[in-house]
């Protein structure tokens, strides 16, 4: 079973430009989601979709940050304009779908940001 | 607030040898526990999930336990190998899809 596909693997990009990152989830998988995952911390949740709603984005910065889900299967995140402190891995992972017994999320490798 | 804690934050280790992480939570309602290994530069893989009725699950080497009243979860390894070294991530479902991520251990097992 092909795992949860990221691009780019890196990206080194200076600061007030933009970026964006492109995730495939699992195939079948409902939730999508992009964590933001700063280092030595814990991943922080950005979004999550099921299908092509949005479940959950109080942590998004959307000032800055946007995500899609046009069709219910690959997500694209992008930050516009970006800032230093926007250097982090950012991950994205899906699951089944939501519920105690469906909700094991499946991570990508991420994509590593650094802002100049 | 829900919150995920866990210590040590960093751990060195020779091969061969045991260790316990430790995880203490207040999440609020608590659907179920993970601990995941996050390898460098790798997003993090499951290793053990824990429900509220349950109070220990393995998986190889690893021995994961849960206290549901005391809100405490430990990850035990046996016997540590080099590919061992990796952060070690307990992740608390709060209801039935929002994850309360904690910070890590950060494991290095040493030669």
């Amino acid at each position: 079973e092909a795992g949860v596909a990221q691009s780019p693997r890196y990206k080194i990009i200076e600061k007030r430009q933009s970026v964006a990152f492109w995730c495939n989830p699992i195939s079948g998988h409902a939730t999508l989601y992009w964590y933001q995952q700063i280092l030595g911390q814990g991943p922080k949740l950005l979004i999550q979709f099921q299908n092509n709603g949005v479940v959950d984005d109080s942590q998004l910065p959307k000032d800055r940050f946007s995500a899609e889900r046009l069709k219910g299967v690959d997500s694209t995140l992008k930050i516009q304009p970006a800032k230093l402190e926007d250097s982090a891995v950012y991950l994205c992972a899906s699951s089944l779908g939501i519920g105690a017994d469906v909700n094991e999320a499946f991570f990508g490798q991420g994509t590593r940001l650094t802002v100049v | 607030k829900n919150q995920v804690e866990q210590s040590p934050q960093s751990l060195i280790i020779l091969e061969g040898k045991n260790c316990t992480l430790q995880c203490n939570y207040t999440v609020s309602p608590f659907s179920n526990l993970r601990w995941y290994k996050q390898d460098t530069g790798r997003g993090p893989v499951s290793l053990t999930i824990m429900t509220f009725s349950e109070n220990t699950k393995s998986n190889g080497r690893y021995t994961a336990t849960l206290d549901a009243d005391t809100k405490q979860s430990s990850l035990h390894i046996t016997a540590s190998q080099l590919s061992d070294s990796a952060s070690y991530i307990c992740v608390v479902s709060e209801g039935t899809y929002k994850y309360i991520f904690g910070t890590g251990t950060r494991l290095k097992v040493l030669a």
